[in-house]
């Protein structure tokens, strides 16, 4: 099946600095990818779209200065934590559209787990 | 947008027993509902999912029944196993490759 992995897969870092998390699809192409956020005992919350050569779409209530989203290319996706605070802390979560299946997969990454100091 | 409910949000049962957690969606445009299974700290794992051309669909000991009219999907797992016991969420999207909507979650325990 597709592989798609995240990295890195834990993070911690001070408060105010920013952490970039990668998403890459690594055995097919990815036109979109999404970016989940999944607090302690919760669901997962989309955060964003990512669109390859496009702006990503971001959710209510998410701040798309606050979380960079960029996807240069077909098979990768970043998402930039500026000025990380405590509450950022979280597991996230990026999944990919397998293009060659005409779209009709979703495949999740390992998720990146980050702690803000 | 889109709004899926999910119960219980936690179900113990003992080895053998048979399993049901359901959700209920809003968005009438959603056809295509999948069930994921989540052990701590990992990624979530499809383990079955139903579009709305279908009312059931089973794989082995699971089983995933839609009521479109009703707006709800139910995941059916018999003969657990304490490898059973993980989180489960139901999600909902207009097609497959769309992004996700999920349910808060079911925790299941199944005990030896």
């Amino acid at each position: 099946g597709a592989v798609v992995s995240q990295h890195p897969s834990w993070v911690i870092c001070k408060s105010g600095t920013s952490v970039k998390i990668e998403c890459r699809s690594l055995d097919f192409q990815a036109t979109t990818m999404f970016w989940y956020r999944q607090f302690p005992k919760q669901s997962l919350m989309l955060m964003a779209t990512s669109n390859e050569g496009s702006k990503a779409t971001y959710e209510q209530g998410v701040e798309k200065d606050k979380f960079l989203i960029n996807h240069a290319s077909l098979t990768l996706s970043t998402l930039t934590v500026t000025s990380a605070h405590p509450e950022d802390s979280s597991f996230y979560i990026c999944s990919a559209r397998d293009v060659t299946s005409g779209g009709k997969e979703q495949f999740f990454g390992p998720g990146t787990r980050l702690t803000v100091l | 947008g889109e709004n899926v409910e999910q119960h219980p949000s936690t179900l113990s049962v003992q080895e053998g027993d048979s399993a049901v957690i359901k959700c209920t969606y809003s968005d009438s445009a959603s056809n295509y509902f999948p069930w994921y299974k989540q052990e701590l700290g990992k990624r979530p794992q499809l383990i079955i999912d139903i579009r709305s051309n279908v009312g059931e669909k089973k794989d082995q000991r699971i089983a995933v029944t839609l009521n479109k009219t009703a707006k709800h999907f139910s995941l059916h797992i018999t003969e657990t196993q304490p490898e059973d016991s993980a989180v489960y969420f139901c999600a909902a999207s207009v097609n497959s490759g769309y992004a996700l909507n999920f349910g808060k979650g079911t925790s299941l325990l199944v005990t030896p």
